[in-house]
């Protein structure tokens, strides 16, 4: 069965700094991957997602992450940090079951961007 | 073109309690999803229609029902509410596969 493990529950950096949320899958088949945030009492945006093609994906705001199939990695790095970047992140996979398509998603990674 | 809105923004109920939920999806999306996002958890996958017809259920037990309707817009309805069921509830529509655009959600609390 398809999972996502999300490596810290919290994550907290400088403004400027290098930002680094972890994510690791488990999938039987080449996985669809996509990171969200979740800004306090929103909905979830999405930031970016894999499917098939170049491994390195870029998406909005700056972040951009890279799917490593020997890893079963899909970390999701910003080169400096924001305060407007201070929001809550979930890793997630698509799993295509029986005719339906759900996402399957890790706990989260609260993200702090000290001043 | 308007986002997936959701109704009502918040909403507090007592236990034993019935609630429906409503969903909009954005123009031209034909699929819609629900998620149950309980506090400091990731969202967790509660039903999927598309064209009308139930496509796929996760793990909730048979208190949590939905359907959708012609215009495409969807209910969610969860009867003999627990405590547990407090959760911000999400909402996603698709126009095809891979890319689900999320609602801002509904707040219940169950006291």
């Amino acid at each position: 069965a398809q999972s996502v493990t999300q490596l810290g529950s919290h994550v907290s950096v400088s403004e400027g700094a290098l930002v680094l949320l972890r994510c690791n899958y488990s999938s039987s088949v080449p996985p669809y991957l996509f990171w969200y945030v979740q800004y306090p009492n929103q909905g979830l945006q999405l930031l970016l997602k894999y499917t098939t093609g170049a491994t390195l994906v870029k998406g909005i705001n700056g972040f951009e992450a890279e799917f490593k199939k020997s890893e079963t990695s899909f970390h999701l790095t910003k080169p400096s940090a924001h305060m407007s970047d201070a929001a809550e992140y979930f890793c997630a996979v698509s799993v295509y079951q029986g005719g339906s398509e759900k996402l399957v998603f890790g706990k989260g990674t609260k993200l702090t961007v000290n001043p | 073109d308007a986002g997936v809105t959701q109704s009502p923004t918040h909403l507090i109920k007592t236990r034993g309690q019935h609630v429906t939920l409503r969903c909009s999806p954005i123009s031209g999306h034909k699929s819609v999803s629900w998620y149950q996002q309980v506090l400091g958890q990731g969202p967790q996958f509660i039903f999927q229609y598309y064209e009308k017809e139930e496509r796929g259920r996760g793990n909730f037990p048979d208190r949590f029902s939905a359907r959708q309707f012609p215009n495409y817009s969807s209910e969610l309805n969860v009867n003999a509410l627990l405590l547990g069921d407090s959760a911000l509830y999400l909402c996603a529509s698709t126009k095809g596969w891979q890319e689900q655009f999320f609602g801002p959600g509904t707040r219940l609390t169950v006291l």
